[in-house]
């Protein structure tokens, strides 16, 4: 079975803390995506990568960047946290055509 | 990508069976029909995704219209944990900044003993 696997589960920051969320598949997935979920705003795409080095804005892509450095593995960075960053984020891979793999979620407090 | 929608819950007795159902009436012919789930505090779950013929799979079958413009996502025999918000999702196959899925509220389903 293909693995989605986020670095954390649970992560409490202070604001203004440069943080770093990441994502690792072990099944040679050219697509990975970053996702944040919130009551009542569902799932919103914050960026995405169909390659190495290769990323795209998503829907939401303010206050965020991230990284593809390698193929296996895709990082979310909050260049400066603040409380309205407070979410659950959900990294996915993809081998195309055969569907996303989500990771288990790393849900993250910022205070 | 073309627009779903979904009735925003449904509910359906244990051991029945689940009709799920999705409108995307603006499909265009390159756009896949895709169906995911969520069980509560976990991430989606890949079910099932077709283009125009019927698809099964081992957790269900999508049944597409001949138009195209709806599906119906069966769950044959729902069990208590079938329960969770299941998303309909259409997209295309190719193109980079194609290959995003853009999820809506998607259905509620509750499996009652």
């Amino acid at each position: 079975d293909v693995k989605v696997t986020q670095s954390s589960r649970y992560l409490v920051k202070r604001t203004g803390e440069k943080v770093f969320l990441e994502c690792v598949q072990d099944m040679d997935h050219e697509n990975m995506f970053w996702y944040r979920q919130d009551p009542g705003l569902g799932l919103r795409l914050i960026y995405f990568s169909y390659d190495v080095k290769m990323k795209e804005k998503g829907d939401i892509p303010e206050g965020y960047s991230v990284s593809r450095e390698k193929k296996e593995r895709f990082s979310l960075i909050l260049e400066s946290a603040s409380t309205n960053q407070t979410s659950m984020y959900l990294c996915a891979s993809e081998r195309i055509t055969q569907g996303y793999t989500f990771g288990s979620g790393t849900r993250l407090t910022v205070v | 990508d073309a627009k779903t929608t979904q009735p925003p819950s449904m509910d359906c007795a244990e051991g029945r069976a689940a009709n799920l159902p999705c409108n995307h009436s603006t499909i265009s012919g390159n756009e896949y029909v895709y169906w995911y789930r969520q069980i509560h505090s976990q991430g989606p779950q890949y079910i099932i995704h077709g283009l125009k013929n019927n698809e099964t799979n081992e957790m269900a079958s999508l049944i597409i219209t001949e138009d195209r413009k709806s599906s119906t996502l069966i769950l044959p025999h729902a069990t208590l944990r079938d329960t969770a918000v299941y998303y309909c999702i259409v997209r295309v196959n190719s193109g980079g900044s194609n290959y995003k899925l853009t999820f809506g509220k998607g259905t509620l389903l509750t499996v009652n003993p």
